[in-house]
Formats: structure tokens, sequence, C-alpha cells
């Protein structure tokens, strides 16, 4: 149970264009969903926290205009990096978890973003 | 002083070791712990989710967890070559709380 799907896992695309990632959750209602943006041998730095049906809520250094967080259903989150550049490059991860904040995070299993 | 402090390693071990990583922290205010696996190239999966101090045993893995000395360790009996990866610590504080604060990870090799 508690599976989380990501995708797509790897993308490489060319500077200036924008790229949508998916996260899922594929057995359980999720309620809340994270963005977490991971460098090499670095722990995870968390993004956005997202809750179905409201804005997206970043954290202190994010830019909302370029990375933008829908989160329009209960098993379905999405991150879109507008207008990458290099230095975008990165290794994204979505989790999921359910109402209440008891619950455990469940991760996906990662986006790696290559931008030429 | 960073709120949660984990060794990153790497740590080797030959396979069939009890390995022990840990995890201290500063925030009383954490009261769920986790611990992470991570395999390369691949999202953090859930081992050991605990709330109160003590131990948690779930197959070869044990999580224990002092709040009194902020610091929780996970314990692998019996290790194998397909354990070999990066353990995260997190934890949060209470319920109503989502926000993890992660460790740094700890890289552990098994060696055949």
């Amino acid at each position: 149970g508690a599976v989380v799907s990501q995708h797509p896992s790897r993308v490489i695309c060319k500077s200036g264009t924008s790229v949508k990632i998916e996260c899922r959750s594929l057995d359980f209602q999720a309620t809340t969903m994270f963005w977490y943006r991971q460098f090499p041998k670095q722990s995870l730095m968390l993004m956005a926290t997202s809750n179905e049906g409201s804005k997206a809520t970043y954290e202190q250094g994010v830019e909302k205009d370029k990375f933008l967080i829908n989160h329009a259903s209960l098993t379905l989150s999405t991150l879109t990096v507008t207008s990458a550049h290099p230095e975008d490059s990165s290794f994204y991860i979505c989790s999921a978890s359910t109402t209440g904040g008891v619950q455990p995070q469940h991760f996906g299993d990662g986006t790696r973003l290559s931008i030429l | 002083q960073k709120e949660v402090e984990q060794d990153p390693g790497p740590l080797s071990v030959p396979e069939g070791a009890i390995v022990s990583l840990n995890c201290t922290y500063s925030n009383s205010a954490f009261q769920y712990f986790m611990w992470y696996r991570q395999y390369s190239r691949k999202g953090p999966e859930l081992l050991m989710y605990t709330y109160s101090s003590g131990n948690k045993e779930d197959g070869r893995f044990t999580a224990q967890v002092d709040k009194s000395s902020k610091y929780i360790s996970l314990f692998i009996r019996d290790s194998q070559p397909s354990d070999s990866a990066t353990y995260l610590c997190a934890m949060k504080p209470g319920a109503g709380s989502y926000q993890l604060t992660f460790g740094k990870g700890t890289k552990l090799s098994v060696i055949p």
C-alpha cells in the first residue's frame, strides 16, 4: 500500500523549455502533496506544499512563477518548471500524505531533470 | 547548530554485520520520527515510523527513540548487500504538522 508514482523519471531538454512532472497517489487519497528538490549528496529540500483544491505554499526562496504547482484532485499533483535553465537541473521528488498529518509521507521515485 | 544532525558516512560493513545508524536533534517539539532508505536515483522509501520513546522492530530493522537525549537510532541485523543505500532520518512535531525535517543521510555499503 501507499504507492506514489512519479512521471517522467528522466527529462533532458533544451534551455527555455517548460517541463511538467506528474505525481500520483495510486492506492490512497492524498490531501497533501509535497515537492522536494535534491542536489547530489544532499538531503531533500522542501520546495512547496500543496493541498487539494488550494494554492500551493512555497518555501522561502522558491519562485512560485518558476515552479507552478497544481493539485487538482486527491490523487494528482503536477509541478511545471517554466522556461527551465541549466541551473534548474536537479532531482525533483514528490511525496504524499493523507489527512491529519499522523500518517507519514510516501515518496515517488523522483524525476531527474537535465537542462542543456 | 542544525536541527537534525546525521553523520553522512560513508559507512562500510561486511555482510552479516549489525549496522547502527544515528541522528541527534535539538528541537524538543519533534514527536514523530521516521527512517527512510534511498537507493541511488530513487525516491526515499519509508522503513520505520515511530512516535514514542522506546524500540520498534520490523524484521531485521529496529528503530529506537530516546526523547530525553534527543537521539534516534536504526539498527539493521544480518546486513545484506541489498541494504546498501543512503539512510535518511526525518522527524516532525505534532500530528497536525506535515513538514518533515531531514538529516543529511548516511551512505551505507554492505560488502559481500
